[in-house]
């Protein structure tokens, strides 16, 4: 069946540090990737998507591009900010919004 | 724009008893999926509605079944409670025209089986 594995956590990093979170993924067919944040206390928030192969998904500063070769979707981001603290979660789903499968998640913690 | 609301936001139950839990999906959106997210651990896919029908379904077992209603708000039903049931149940929300279908959550109910 359809897995996601990411590294495992907690992740600490200082205000303007390189975040990287990798995110591997096993799938049949072309499945649609994502990357969603859970702030403390509230529900999961899509931060980016992609859709098919070398497609790159942005937003607020984070990049992952999906790399088909080794079924990757690394989470990137060149300056974090304290604000950035928050659990990751990688995720995959069929191209018909089904079965979506999440990771376990990574804790990632900015300190100032 | 309305987002995805969930209710109760929290919720005490004891063991054997059954729980219903309520979503109203995000405007616009007409397919609903449910999912147990246990401490620390990421969200398991519970099952997904789409017009009124069950349109896929994770590994869960029959005491946790669920309704869709016409104007496409969801309840989750768990019957005959346990304590690993104890978790964070979060509804999402998307539409099945235009893709890749991403799902909009809403900000789960706390379910606690003691």
């Amino acid at each position: 069946g359809n897995s996601v594995t990411q590294m495992e956590g907690p992740v600490t990093l200082s205000e303007e540090a390189f975040l990287t979170i990798n995110c591997t993924y096993t799938a049949t067919g072309y499945p649609s990737l994502f990357w969603y944040v859970q702030y403390p206390g509230e529900g999961l928030q899509l931060l980016l998507k992609a859709t098919k192969a070398d497609d790159k998904g942005s937003n607020k500063g984070f990049e992952a591009t999906y790399r088909k070769e080794t079924t990757s979707f690394h989470l990137e981001k060149g300056s974090v900010q304290v604000s950035d603290s928050a659990v990751y979660f990688c995720a995959l789903s069929n191209n018909y919004g089904q079965n979506f499968v999440f990771g376990p998640g990574t804790r990632l913690s900015v300190l100032p | 724009e309305t987002g995805v609301t969930q209710s109760p936001t929290h919720l005490i139950k004891t063991r054997g008893q059954q729980v219903t839990l309520r979503c109203s999906s995000q405007s616009g959106h007409n397919t609903v999926s449910w999912y147990q997210q246990a401490l620390g651990q990421g969200p398991q896919f519970i099952f997904q509605y789409y017009r009124e029908e069950e349109n896929g379904r994770g590994n869960f077992p029959p005491r946790f079944s669920g309704l869709q209603f016409p104007n496409y708000s969801s309840e989750l039903n768990v019957n005959a409670l346990e304590l690993d049931d104890s978790a964070l149940y979060l509804c999402a929300s998307s539409s099945s025209t235009g893709g890749p279908y991403e799902q909009y959550f809403g900000p789960g109910t706390r379910l606690t089986v003691t």
